[in-house]
């Protein structure tokens, strides 16, 4: 079955420093994968796709990679701050069709000390 | 742009009643997504609309869930009789269709159904 496998374990880091979240998947390669951010009491928020054929995305700070091979895509957070703290989600669609339906790693807490 | 919002924030409920969730995506998305997380464990898919009809319905629990979305615009989720293993946090997302699929989500804020 899929799966999207992060590091349930909280990753501490000194403001300044680049934040770097892991995100395996199972089976076979998803056309995408999503990266969210969720911030305690509130639902998550959109922050980047990448598709199956692109190697890597950024955004201002961040930036996804995407390794087929692996299985694995990262994440990462250049010059952090502790306004980044939080949990970040990876999420693949469900299936071969494109229906939006999503599977959710667990997530990762991100705490960034000033 | 109003986001996606849902009522109640947070519902405290007996074992063996019932309470009803509200959802009210972003205007004009015609996809309407249901999730729930447990404590501990990851999100995890319910339902999902398109307009009024249930497109994917794979995700409910049991049939003392029932989901209407009535004119394709707001959503209920309705659970009768509650359970203890229901409590949880209730997402529900909205998206619209892009060439190729619906892509990013925008998720409420989430009901908080605790059942004693």
């Amino acid at each position: 079955s899929q799966k999207i496998e992060q590091n349930s374990e909280a990753l501490n880091i000194q403001e300044g420093k680049t934040a770097t979240l892991t995100c395996n998947y199972t089976n076979y390669s998803p056309a995408y994968l999503q990266w969210y951010r969720q911030d305690p009491g509130r639902g998550p928020v959109f922050l980047l796709l990448i598709r199956e054929n692109e190697k890597e995305k950024r955004k201002e700070r961040l930036k996804v990679t995407f390794d087929t091979t692996l299985k694995q895509s990262l994440f990462h957070i250049t010059a952090s701050q502790p306004a980044d703290s939080a949990t970040y989600l990876c999420a693949r669609p469900a299936g071969a069709s494109n229906t939006g339906k999503l599977i959710f790693g667990q997530g990762t807490t991100l705490q960034v000390k000033p | 742009e109003a986001g996606v919002t849902q009522f109640p924030s947070h519902s405290v409920i007996e074992k063996g009643q019932t309470v009803t969730l509200r959802c009210d995506p972003i205007s004009g998305h015609d996809n309407l997504y249901w999730y729930r997380r447990v404590m501990g464990k990851e999100i995890k898919f319910l339902l999902h609309f398109v307009k009024e009809s249930k497109q994917d319905e794979s995700g409910m629990p049991n049939n003392r869930f029932l989901a209407e979305r009535t004119g394709g615009t707001y959503s209920t989720l309705k659970v009768q009789p509650a359970e203890l293993e229901d409590s949880g946090v209730y997402f529900c997302a909205s998206s619209q269709w892009r060439a190729g699929g619906s892509y990013e989500q925008y998720f409420g804020p989430g009901t908080r159904l605790t059942v004693t």
